[in-house]
C-alpha cells in the first residue's frame, strides 16, 4: 500500500477537466514538494509538473499542479485522447527518508 | 541518442546478485543524483536510491542492506547492485536522473531510461 494514495482511475470526455488527487501526510506532501509523472502504455515514466506546479520543459499550460496542506492535484484540461494513461505523484518522506510515490491513476478518455 | 539506457542481464536466479549499468550519454555525471527507480505490474515505482559524485548515496530504508549504487565517471555510467533476490524482485528497472534539495524537500526525476525488465526465477 503506497503512502500517498491516488485513486485507480479517473474519467472524462474530449476537452472536459479532468482533477487527479494525490493525499499524504505532513511527512511527506505537507512538508516537501510534490512530482508527477506520466506514463503512457509500455514506456518509462515521464516527468509533467515538478515543485507542485512548475511544469516540466514543453507541458502544455492546460496540465497544472497545486499543492494544500498533505495533498496535491493534477489538473488536465481539454482532454485529449493521447492523455490517456497512468498518472503517479511523488515526494519525499522525511520518516521513511526515501522517496514515495502513489500507487497511480489510470486516466480513461471516453 | 537516449539520454539514459539500462543493460544487464533479464534473468536472475533466486539468491543470486542483480547487477544493472546505465550508460548517460548527455550532460556531466559529476551533476545531479544518479537513481534507481523500479515498477512491477500494476503498481506504483518504487524509489531504490541514488549516488552523488561528491557526497555518495543514499538508499531506500527497505532494501538498504541489499543494495549498493556505484558511480564511474570516466564511462559516464552508473551502476547497481541489488544481492540476495528473490522473486519478488522481479520488476522493470530504470535509471533516472535525479534532482534533489534540501534535504528532499524538493525532489524529482527527469529524464528516465526506457526501462528494462529483470525476472528473477530459477
Amino acid at each position: 500500500q503506497s503512502l500517498l494514495t491516488q485513486p485507480p482511475s479517473a474519467s472524462g470526455t474530449p476537452g472536459q477537466r479532468v482533477v487527479i488527487s494525490c493525499a499524504g501526510t505532513s511527512s511527506n506532501i505537507g512538508g516537501n514538494t510534490v512530482s508527477w509523472y506520466q506514463q503512457l502504455p509500455g514506456t518509462a515514466p515521464t516527468l509533467l509538473i515538478y515543485t507542485n506546479d512548475q511544469r516540466s520543459s514543453g507541458l502544455p499550460d492546460r496540465i497544472s499542479g497545486s499543492k494544500s496542506g498533505t495533498s496535491a492535484s493534477l489538473a488536465i484540461s481539454g482532454l485529449r485522447s493521447e492523455d490517456e494513461a497512468h498518472y503517479y505523484c511523488a515526494a519525499w518522506d522525511d520518516s521513511l527518508k526515501a522517496v514515495v510515490f502513489g500507487g497511480g491513476t489510470k486516466l480513461t478518455v471516453l | 541518442q537516449v539520454p539514459l539506457q539500462e543493460s544487464g542481464p533479464g534473468l536472475v536466479k533466486p539468491s543470486e546478485t542483480l547487477s544493472l549499468t546505465c550508460s548517460v550519454s548527455r550532460g556531466s555525471i559529476s551533476s545531479y543524483y544518479w537513481s534507481w527507480i523500479r515498477q512491477t505490474p500494476g503498481r506504483g515505482p518504487q524509489w531504490i536510491g541514488y549516488i552523488y559524485h561528491s557526497t555518495g548515496s543514499k538508499y531506500n530504508p527497505s532494501l538498504k542492506r541489499r543494495v549498493t549504487i556505484s558511480l564511474d565517471t570516466s564511462k559516464s555510467q552508473f551502476s547497481l547492485n541489488l544481492t540476495s533476490v528473490t522473486a519478488a524482485d522481479t520488476a522493470v528497472y530504470y535509471c533516472a536522473r535525479g534532482s534533489f534539495a534540501a534535504g528532499g524537500m524538493y525532489s524529482w526525476f527527469d529524464p528516465w531510461g526506457p526501462g528494462l525488465l529483470v525476472t528473477v526465477s530459477s
